[in-house]
């Protein structure tokens, strides 16, 4: 299976401060998604995002199919970001998009008010 | 739209008894579901991807006849933990497909004494 490589691991913000998260790739994805997980456990999805760049608020995120890696830029970060920031890909068969997604490790997220 | 919900968001039970966690996808329907496992400050492992009316497909590893998964209907997966012991205490999450997303599931947070 593929190989999901997350960094940094830990990161540390100010409030108010900007940041980009990165999620290599070790083959190529038909599908990429962007998660963060609350202190309560809860997956929340930020970006379908198999290529392209896509924007939601203060967070955007850009994936370089061909290069296999994507970012994730949280501008402007408030105390709510906390928590953990993972990716993760998946190569469909056939077209189709189904089949297991990998998940990388993860990036813990702390803004400090 | 796209909501998943489990149940019980956490259990507490005493080793060698079994417990069933629910997995509905509350306003769509899902051919395919997904069973995850995460320990504290890792990441989510795939444990079985679940369709609906045939037999789970299980992860290299991951013991079949003690992690049964039933995908009855196209709302519904379950998962049954069966004579529990303390080492399977960890957090069960469950994913629907629908597209080419996955919706999580708010997390079942299992402890086994």
């Amino acid at each position: 299976g593929i190989q999901v490589e997350q960094s940094p691991p830990d990161l540390i913000l100010q409030e108010g401060a900007n940041s980009t998260l990165r999620c290599n790739f070790s083959d190529s994805v038909n599908n990429l998604q962007w998660f963060h997980q609350n202190p309560w456990g809860q997956l929340i999805n930020l970006f379908y995002i198999p290529s392209g760049t896509k924007q939601n608020g203060r967070l955007s995120a850009t994936t370089v199919a061909t290069e296999r890696y994507s970012l994730l830029y949280i501008s402007s970060s408030q105390t709510t970001d906390s928590g953990v920031y993972f990716c993760a890909g998946r190569r469909g068969a056939g077209g189709t998009s189904y089949g297991k997604l990998t998940f990388g490790q993860g990036t813990i997220l702390t803004v400090h008010p | 739209g796209a909501v998943v919900s489990q149940h019980p968001s956490r259990v507490i039970c005493k080793s060698g008894t079994s417990v069933k966690i629910e997995c509905r996808s509350l306003d769509f329907q899902a051919t395919t579901m997904f069973w995850y496992r995460q320990f504290p400050k890792q990441s989510l492992m795939l444990m079985a991807t679940s369709n609906e009316g045939s037999k789970a497909t299980y992860e290299q590893g991951v013991e079949k006849d003690k992690f049964l998964i039933n995908h009855a209907s196209l709302t519904l997966s379950t998962l049954t933990v069966t004579s529990a012991h303390p080492e399977d205490s960890s957090f069960y999450i469950c994913s629907a497909q629908l597209g080419g997303t996955q919706y999580f599931g708010p997390g079942t947070r299992l402890t086994v004494l």
